[in-house]
């Protein structure tokens, strides 16, 4: 089956430092790719789609210079977190879509980020 | 994108078999009905996706009636590691995620 591999699982970072997170889809090429953002014992908010070869879409209310989004290749994007503040801990997870769907979609395992 | 409404929490017992219908009132002609399911501290797993009538999987059946509104997730005889947040989304291109049913399954 189509697997999407988050790295890291989790990261414990300084505050005011950036990180960096990766989506890779390992078997299949995704033209499409989703970041999520899950506090605890809530719900999944999409904060924005990556295309690949292309600038990012946000949604609403996501700053887009804190939260950049790389897509360079179909088989992997990247969410760096700059500047990172406490409120910024928080599961992040990525989800990848096959080229030439649009209604499957692959999450990957979650990365969980801890600012101190 | 159409809206989903699911309930909040269902409580279980193993072995039983556990319904959780999900509405979705503005769904277009296009979209497609997938479930979604999350342990904690993981990302979400796909369930089972229809676009009308019945679809059956190893894991699930999925009821979707005609007018396409509503969509019911069926799992037979559940056991304790079916406790999990269940998602109904309508898809076409980007996911947006509900608050999702929270199944808690009793021994």
């Amino acid at each position: 089956g189509a697997v999407v591999s988050q790295h890291p699982s989790w990261v414990i970072c300084k505050s005011g430092t950036s990180v960096k997170i990766e989506c890779r889809s390992l078997d299949f090429q995704a033209t499409t790719m989703f970041w999520y953002r899950q506090f605890p014992k809530q719900s999944l908010m999409l904060m924005a789609t990556s295309n690949e070869g292309s600038k990012a879409t946000y949604e609403q209310g996501v700053e887009k210079d804190k939260f950049l989004i790389n897509h360079a290749s179909l088989t992997l994007s990247t969410l760096t977190v700059t500047s990172a503040h406490p409120e910024d801990s928080s599961f992040y997870i990525c989800s990848a879509t096959p080229r030439g769907s649009d209604t499957e979609a692959f999450f990957g395992q979650g990365t969980r980020l801890t600012v101190v | 994108l159409a809206k989903t409404t699911q309930p909040i929490s269902m409580d279980s017992y193993e072995g039983q078999e556990v319904n959780i219908t999900c509405s979705h009132n503005n769904i277009a002609t296009n979209d497609y009905i997938t479930w979604y399911q999350q342990f904690p501290s993981q990302g979400p797993r796909f369930i089972i996706q229809g676009y009308k009538t019945k679809v059956t999987n190893e894991v699930a059946s999925l009821f979707i009636p005609a007018d396409r509104k509503s969509s019911t997730l069926s799992l037979p005889r559940v056991s304790l590691s079916d406790t999990a947040v269940y998602y109904c989304l309508v898809v076409r291109g980007k996911l947006i995620f509900g608050q999702g049913t929270t199944l808690q399954v009793k021994p």
